[in-house]
């Protein structure tokens, strides 16, 4: 089992709706969780980060997160096709150590 | 500069020769790490890097992949004979490094790296 899982997608959403993208985890001990988001050809950036469970919105952005269920989420509102991109969970463990899932490829229709 | 920086940023070489990364981070950055993305996958995790601290080189693929990094500053990752299948991306990205900031990674573009 890897340690951090994504749906590789593609997710497909129109213009306006909202994208939810999903993650979940492997190591209890983790302790902060993050969203990358990486356009094609392009480094990751950061997006959003979650240490405490329940929601935490910016903008249109809201990440969620169940420590129970070691499930992390991104919701999307009002998707872009510029939000059209690869959209990557990362989790830290207690040594400072980042793992990332494969990410999801996330497609916003006009 | 103002972010991290690598270099260089496209390289090919031949199957069999050795290749050095180089990677700038952002100055007063503590913590360092390299990734290895291929084609249309997700980052795969090589060295981190924390202060002065052992490095986590649990990433690693092979005894052929090493990394320094000298002091707080530059790291270099070194792949010796280099096979067809260490073609990727090689990204650096470099964070504040202490609890409150853990995870808030700042990449450079990365190398392409195509070994023929």
């Amino acid at each position: 089992q890897k340690e951090v899982e994504q749906n590789s997608g593609p997710l497909s959403v129109p213009e306006g709706a909202i994208a939810s993208l999903n993650c979940t985890y492997s190591d209890r001990g983790s302790q902060s969780f993050f969203w990358y988001r990486q356009y094609s050809g392009k480094s990751p950036e950061l997006i959003m980060f979650i240490y405490s469970n329940g929601d935490k919105e910016d903008g249109r952005f809201t990440a969620q997160l169940n420590k129970a269920s070691q499930y992390v989420s991104l919701l999307i509102r009002d998707s872009q096709p510029s939000d059209s991109a690869t959209y990557l969970c990362a989790v830290r463990n207690a040594g400072n150590m980042l793992t990332f899932g494969g990410g999801t490829r996330l497609m916003v229709k006009p | 500069g103002a972010g991290v920086s690598q270099s260089p940023s496209n390289k090919v070489t031949e199957k069999g020769k050795d290749v050095e990364l180089r990677c700038d981070p952002i100055s007063g950055h503590t913590a360092l790490y390299w990734y290895r993305q291929r084609l249309g996958q997700g980052l795969e995790f090589l060295i981190y890097f924390q202060g002065n601290s052992a490095p986590d080189k649990s990433g690693l693929p092979s005894d052929r992949f090493s990394a320094e990094r000298t002091g707080e500053s530059v790291s270099t990752l070194t792949i010796q004979r280099t096979q067809q299948e260490d073609s990727a991306v090689y990204l650096c990205a470099s964070s504040p490094g202490h609890q409150a900031l853990g995870g808030k990674l700042f990449f450079g573009s990365g190398t392409q790296l195509s070994v023929l």
